[in-house]
């Protein structure tokens, strides 16, 4: 089946410091990844895919098919990093017809100051 | 403004009632889903729909019901069956090969 792990329910860090949330997922295809933000008191939002190979905010994500991850890396944390951040898969349950997302259960991360 | 709208923010009922959660999204997408957040074990899909009058079961259907009789809402029903109803509701939309966007949530306690 389908899933998509956070190994991490907590992760603090001081302000400055160089952050990792890892993210490791199981796919029988080819696998499409996101990371979402959930700041406090706000939606759910899309923080970056895979497929822009775009940096976000100061975060990037790489996918690594031989270890089945797709970490979120930031030099340096930021206070307003702090947030929910959630892994996401998309999933093609049937043939290609229709789509869902997998999510996992997700990482909270504290910048401290 | 474009988005997707959840009603109400919050939402009190009795056990043993059914109560149905709104989902409107002015987006166009084609797909909708719903989803459980419950702390520690992340977005649990509860049911999607790929197009109007269809929808499938996602990993926890049980003691929920949803319809699709317009390509922009995607009412969720909370039926009596559910076990253990109280929690965040989520609401998304997508078209095509876009990420999932998300409504601001129901928060729905059974008392």
């Amino acid at each position: 089946a389908q899933r998509v792990t956070q190994p991490e329910k907590l992760l603090s860090v001081f302000k400055g410091a160089p952050v990792e949330l890892k993210c490791n997922y199981s796919y029988s295809g080819s696998p499409e990844l996101f990371w979402y933000v959930q700041y406090s008191r706000q939606r759910l939002q899309l923080l970056l895919r895979h497929i822009s190979r775009e940096s976000i905010k100061g975060f990037t994500a790489d996918l690594n098919k031989g270890e089945t991850s797709f970490h979120l890396k930031k030099p340096f944390a930021q206070e307003e990093d702090s947030a929910m951040y959630y892994c996401a898969l998309r999933d093609r349950p049937r043939d290609n017809y229709g789509q869902n997302f997998v999510f996992g259960p997700g990482t909270r991360l504290s910048v401290l100051p | 403004d474009g988005g997707i709208t959840q009603s109400p923010k919050y939402l009190f009922r009795k056990e043993g009632q059914n109560v149905t959660l709104s989902c409107e999204q002015n987006l166009n997408h084609d797909a909708m889903y719903w989803y459980r957040q419950d702390p520690g074990q992340g977005l649990r899909l509860i049911y999607y729909s790929q197009i109007v009058n269809d929808f499938q079961k996602g990993d926890i259907a049980e003691g929920y019901s949803v319809s699709r009789e317009k390509k922009e809402s995607f009412p969720l029903t909370v039926t009596s069956a559910q076990k253990n109803p109280t929690a965040f509701y989520l609401c998304a939309s997508s078209m095509g090969k876009l990420e999932a966007f998300f409504g601001q949530g129901t928060r729905l306690t059974v008392v």
